[in-house]
């Protein structure tokens, strides 16, 4: 078993959907969890971080995490064609920790 | 504006060819990092450093070496490029404590023929 799942999509929206991103895991010891939006040929780029079980928002992104069911998402609310990029689940054990352990992506389109 | 730069975008090498791969960051950070990223595998880590001239194995060491002189610089080399290391290579930093607060470069896509 991977030690996390991320369908890879590609996923296709309209513009204004709400869009939900999932990513499963096995380690139970993962607290930190974090979601990354790479744009086609850059570097990936910090969206959201949380820690342990609960949902941050932050505009329209929300993050959601559910530690019993080793499960988290990231909502976007009213997508817009900008959002269109890869994004990245990742995580980590500890916050002294060097590792990272990431999903491979799911490749999201927003269509006008 | 804090960033972490690559020397180069896009870099075109042959077969046995000795590579650097230039990163450098201007946040004070502690930690770096060099990823290759391919299509259905994903980010991998090859190497990464938690201070100056120290430096641990990542998930795919082989074929690669590192070097960090200086805190803001952390190098990859591939002693012999070979096809299979045709890759998007990614370097990123963190702040000790600050566990997946990841900054990343662009990114340099390498091309071995």
């Amino acid at each position: 078993q991977k030690e996390v799942e991320q369908d890879p999509g590609p996923l296709s929206v309209p513009e204004g959907a709400i869009v939900s991103l999932n990513c499963t895991y096995s380690n139970s010891a993962f607290q930190y969890f974090m979601w990354y939006r790479q744009y086609s040929r850059k570097g990936p780029e910090l969206l959201m971080y949380t820690y342990s079980s609960g949902n941050k928002e932050d505009g329209r992104f929300t993050a959601q995490v559910d530690k019993s069911s080793k499960y988290i998402s990231l909502f976007i609310r009213d997508s817009q064609p900008s959002d269109s990029a890869t994004y990245l689940c990742a995580m980590s054990a500890g916050a002294g920790s060097y590792q990272l352990t990431f999903g491979k992506g799911t490749k999201l389109s927003v269509i006008p | 504006d804090v960033k972490v730069t690559q020397s180069s975008r896009y870099l075109v090498k042959r077969t046995g060819e000795k590579v650097f791969l230039e990163c450098v960051q201007d946040m004070d950070h502690e930690n770096m990092f060099w990823y290759r990223q391919d299509p259905g595998l994903g980010l991998r880590l090859i190497y990464f450093s938690y201070d100056v001239k120290m430096k641990e194995k990542g998930d795919i060491p082989e074929g690669y070496s590192v070097s960090r002189e200086k805190k803001e610089r952390f190098s990859l080399i591939l002693e012999s490029a070979s096809t299979n290391q045709t890759s998007m290579y990614l370097c990123a930093s963190s702040l000790f404590g600050l566990a997946g607060r990841f900054l990343f470069g662009p990114g340099t896509r390498l091309t071995v023929l």
